[in-house]
C-alpha cells in the first residue's frame, strides 16, 4: 500500500527562520499528496496538495512544496516562520480506487516549535 | 458552509463500557470518513462510507468497533466493550461526491477526545 515517512517527529526554528519539514512517499506509481495542519484541539486542515499539475505547488498561510520523483519526496516550507505557525504538520498520501473509493494514508505526524 | 460537526469533544470511560460518538458531515457530503488518531501518531483510517454504504472498514476492530451511516448523512461510531488502548481522538471527516481528493476535498471536524480509565 501506498505510505509516506516523515522524518523528525519534533523540529524547532526560530521566528523568522526557513521552516523545511520532510515527507518522502511510497508508491510505485506518481501518487496524490498532501500536506494538513492540526492545530491544538482542532481538526486537520488542507494545506496544499500535489495532483501532478506542477511539482511546485503553493498552499495557504505562505507554504510551498515540491514534488521531486528522483528523491520520492514532497517536504513542506515556509520562508519565514511565525509564531502562529506552531502546530503538528502531517503528510498523507491518497489511496484506494474506483471500486474502494479515496482515502488518506497519513504519516505520523511533525511538531512545529517556533521560538521568538 | 457549516464545517464537520462531532459530538462529543471529550469523554472519559471506564474501560469495558460502551461509548458512541456522533458525526454530522458538511451538506451534501456522499462520503464520510472516521479516523483513529492515537497521541503521537497520525490518524488512521478506521472505516469509510459512500452514501450509507461501507466501501471500506477493512481496519475496523469489529469485535469491538461499530458504525453506521443512516439515510447517508449522520454516522455514529460505537465502542463495545472499550479497552485502554481504544484512547484516542475519533476524527470524523466528509468530502462531496465519491471523487478522488485530489480534485476535491476532505473536511475535518474537531475530533472526539476519548480516555478510557
Amino acid at each position: 500500500a501506498q505510505s509516506v515517512t516523515q522524518l523528525g517527529s519534533h523540529v524547532s526554528v526560530s521566528e523568522g527562520a526557513l521552516v523545511l519539514l520532510r515527507c518522502n512517499y511510497s508508491s510505485s506509481v506518481p501518487p496524490y499528496l498532501f500536506w494538513y495542519v492540526q492545530y491544538p484541539n482542532q481538526g486537520l486542515q488542507l494545506l496544499l496538495k500535489y495532483t501532478s499539475a506542477a511539482t511546485l505547488v503553493k498552499g495557504i498561510n505562505g507554504f510551498e512544496a515540491e514534488f521531486k520523483k528522483s528523491e520520492t519526496s514532497f517536504h513542506l516550507t515556509k520562508p519565514s516562520a511565525h509564531m502562529s505557525d506552531a502546530a503538528e504538520y502531517f503528510c498523507a498520501v491518497e489511496v484506494g480506487d474506483s471500486n474502494s473509493g479515496y482515502a488518506l494514508n497519513f504519516g505520523k505526524g511533525t511538531s512545529l516549535l517556533v521560538t521568538p | 458552509e457549516a464545517g464537520v460537526a462531532q459530538s462529543p469533544r471529550y469523554k472519559i470511560i471506564e474501560k469495558r463500557q460502551s461509548v458512541a460518538f456522533w458525526c454530522n458531515p458538511i451538506s451534501g457530503h456522499a462520503t464520510l470518513y472516521w479516523y483513529q488518531q492515537i497521541l503521537g501518531q497520525g490518524p488512521k483510517l478506521l472505516i469509510q462510507f459512500q452514501n450509507n454504504g461501507v466501501v471500506d472498514d477493512s481496519q475496523l476492530p469489529k469485535d469491538r468497533f461499530s458504525a453506521e451511516r443512516l439515510k447517508g448523512v449522520d454516522s455514529t461510531l460505537k465502542i463495545q466493550p472499550a479497552k485502554l488502548e481504544d484512547s484516542a481522538v475519533y476524527l470524523c471527516a466528509s468530502s462531496s461526491g465519491t471523487a478522488r481528493l485530489s480534485n476535491t476535498e476532505a473536511f475535518f471536524g474537531q475530533g472526539t477526545r476519548l480516555t478510557v480509565v
